[in-house]
């Protein structure tokens, strides 16, 4: 059965400091989809990126970089230089290519603070 | 362009009463799913439509049901409403099948059931 485990339930660092937030995933699907997810104290989930089971290249966008790992079933997601917007909770989450629901399974959330 | 839009932000009902969700997706986006999210918790796949149809369901009772009108815009209704149905109500557009491409999330209906 697929699950997404999101083992750091609160992180607490001081602004400035890189900080990387872990995603381990089990899935039995070949095709998969993994995304990572921002939610602020304001509730709306905000997108932050999506990955294929096919594409194992890391990216960086400005702060944010995403580092997939198939062998691991890793895709954790680390913030450069932290800042006290990025505090949040974060999510990953996973969908099958094979899941007639078409659903996102998430994980628990890690929440972030970041202390000026 | 809106984003998606949810109404109400917040709503109170009491125990036994019937709910009514709404959702209104971004304009072009023709599926919509519905999360619920308990306090501490990620959110848990209730339902999704697409194209008018439901595509998926999750793990809840036939309390829920939903629907999705000509305009892509979507209800959630829940019946019999129990102490635990407290929770923030998520709804996601996508312009297809949620998880195929990035959703992206209104600001949610905070329910709370007394």
């Amino acid at each position: 059965a697929q699950k997404v485990t999101q083992a750091q339930t609160e992180i607490s660092v001081v602004e400035k400091e890189d900080v990387t937030l872990d995603c381990v995933y089990e899935t039995r699907d070949t095709t998969y989809y993994l995304f990572w997810y921002k939610q602020p104290p304001s509730g709306e989930l905000v997108f932050l990126i999506r990955r294929n089971s096919f594409d194992e290249q890391n990216e960086i966008s400005g702060r944010y970089s995403w580092n997939f790992q198939k062998s691991t079933s890793s895709f954790n997601f680390t913030i450069t230089a932290s800042q006290v917007v990025d505090s949040a909770v974060y999510f990953c989450a996973l969908s099958e290519a094979q899941d007639s629901n078409y659903q996102l399974i998430w994980g628990a959330g890690t929440k972030l603070i970041i202390k000026p | 362009d809106a984003g998606v839009t949810q109404s109400p932000t917040h709503l109170i009902k009491t125990r036994g009463q019937q709910v009514t969700l709404r959702c209104s997706p971004i304009s072009g986006h023709k599926s919509v799913s519905w999360y619920q999210q308990v306090l501490g918790q990620g959110p848990q796949f209730i339902f999704q439509y697409y194209e008018k149809e439901e595509r998926g369901r999750g793990n809840f009772p036939d309390r829920f049901s939903a629907r999705q009108f000509p305009n892509y815009s979507s209800e959630l209704n829940v019946n019999a409403l129990l102490l635990g149905d407290s929770a923030l109500y998520l709804c996601a557009s996508s312009r297809e099948g949620q998880g195929r491409t990035e959703a992206f999330f209104g600001q949610g209906t905070r329910l709370t059931v007394v």
